[in-house]
């Protein structure tokens, strides 16, 4: 069946790179999301990417897919304080658009 | 654009009660709406998948009785908690989204006492 694996911790010093993985195991997903969940919140859509893409860059973020090894990871250029939550990698699955979420990777920033 | 809501943000209830969460896109149509829950320190788990006109689909082992979904319009999609117990205290969230991204509301806790 479907599964999305991520790391569950990261921390990082500020002005740092933060960089996040995530594997997934349904290679027909046409889109892979990443989403961005603070203490006490809904999630906020960060990016997205769609299969047929390599790389996807928005200003400091960049998400790379290899999808012959189905990984997906997400780096965060110049990291703030600000960007300190919990990650969640995302998979398409089923005809309703269906989201199958990783546990999330929580990420901390340090000065 | 692409703004969902919820309200309430916060309900506490007594046991044995029913609590309604009201979930709505704010600037576009959504035919499709999903819930979820997600307890403290895990991932979300989908519950159901609302579609505008149409019972909801539920994900194995939620009980459709107990989670009673309505999709009256293409902006409104609720949750009814029926008899409400301890255990269904939780963060209930929903998103919208027909194709393409999914875009999530703010989340309503219960609190059942």
């Amino acid at each position: 069946g479907e599964d999305v694996e991520q790391s569950l911790f990261l921390s990082v010093r500020e002005g740092d790179s933060s960089v996040i993985n995530c594997t997934y195991t349904d290679s027909s997903s046409t889109y892979l999301y990443w989403y961005k969940q603070e203490p006490g919140a809904g999630l906020q859509l960060l990016t997205y990417i769609f299969s047929n893409m390599d790389m996807k860059q928005d200003q400091r973020l960049t998400v790379l897919l290899n999808k012959k090894d189905k990984h997906l990871s997400l780096r965060i250029a110049d990291t703030q304080t600000g960007d300190s939550a919990i990650y969640f990698c995302a998979e398409v699955a089923g005809g309703y658009n269906k989201l199958i979420f990783g546990a999330g990777t929580r990420l901390a920033v340090h000065p | 654009g692409a703004v969902v809501s919820q309200h309430p943000s916060w309900v506490i209830c007594k046991s044995g009660t029913s609590v309604k969460i009201e979930c709505r896109s704010l600037d576009f149509q959504a035919t499709t709406m999903f819930w979820y829950r997600q307890f403290p320190k895990q991932s979300l788990m989908l519950m159901a998948t609302s579609n505008e006109g149409s019972k909801a689909t539920y994900e194995q082992g939620v009980e459709k009785d107990k989670f009673l979904i309505n999709h009256a319009s293409l902006t409104l999609s609720t949750l009814t908690v029926t008899s409400a117990h301890p255990e269904d205290s939780s963060f209930y969230i929903c998103s919208a989204g027909s194709s393409g991204p999914q875009y999530f509301g703010p989340g309503t806790r219960l609190l059942v006492l």
